[in-house]
């Protein structure tokens, strides 16, 4: 099974500032490696598909990059509204697991 | 716009079982995988079952395996839980694949989740 393993756990955040999150595989996944988000008592919703690729609808500021077993997540100019847990997701090789998720609190 | 509206989610006692539904709307169904993804209370993701658009292949995780049935009729999937656990306790979310078949793809669209606890 492959492992996801997010840092930081945790990060507290003034608006405006970047914010980057990391995801590292134990084994390489190519490309196949998504970012979710998840607000308090909602479902995960998707940012970024294919490691970099945006999801319809999202904003401009986030974006992601990586490959193999490196993967981040970078949100820029962060607005009071990202507030929320972020999960890294791998589809390359079953079962398709989870990063541990990293919540951001906003300042 | 895809809509993914769970039910059928509540309490039971270990052993018992329960059976959530997923309507879907918005696109054709019979043309995308699907699968369920659970949450237990404060933790992460676990996807637990996943089903083929024609519903010919399925995935289990094994922590489900033997006790869980997917299946998809009429634009409605479904899990059968059996022989349920207190570590079953969980949102279980629907949530649609981006393809036909479960690879080389991802969750596109999640439902709002139905809530399981096991419980005696």
């Amino acid at each position: 099974e492959i492992v996801l393993t997010q840092s930081p756990d945790f990060q507290s955040v003034t608006p405006k500032e970047k914010v980057t999150i990391t995801c590292r595989a134990s084994q390489s996944i190519g490309t196949s490696l998504q970012w979710y988000q998840q607000k308090p008592d909602q479902s995960p919703k998707l940012l970024i598909k294919y490691a970099s690729q945006s999801f319809s609808g999202v904003p401009s500021r986030f974006s992601g990059s990586g490959s193999g077993t490196h993967f981040t997540l970078t949100i820029n100019s962060l607005e009071a509204e990202d507030a929320a847990t972020y999960y890294c997701h791998q589809t390359s090789i079953l079962p398709y697991t989870f990063g541990q998720g990293t919540k951001l609190e906003i300042k | 716009e895809v809509q993914l509206l769970e039910s059928g989610g509540g309490s039971v006692q270990p052993g018992g079982s329960l059976r959530v539904s997923c309507a879907a709307s918005g696109f054709t169904f019979s043309s995308y995988a699907m699968g369920w993804v659970r949450q237990a209370p404060g933790k992460g993701l676990e996807c637990v079952s996943g089903i083929s658009g024609r519903g010919g292949s399925t995935y289990y995780a094994e922590s489900v395996k033997g006790r869980f049935t997917i299946s998809r009729d009429n634009n409605t999937l479904y899990l059968q839980m059996n022989s349920l656990r207190a570590d079953d306790t969980a949102v279980y979310y629907c949530a649609k694949w981006a393809g036909q078949w479960l690879i080389q793809g991802f969750f596109d669209y999640w439902g709002q989740g139905a809530l399981v606890t096991v419980s005696s």
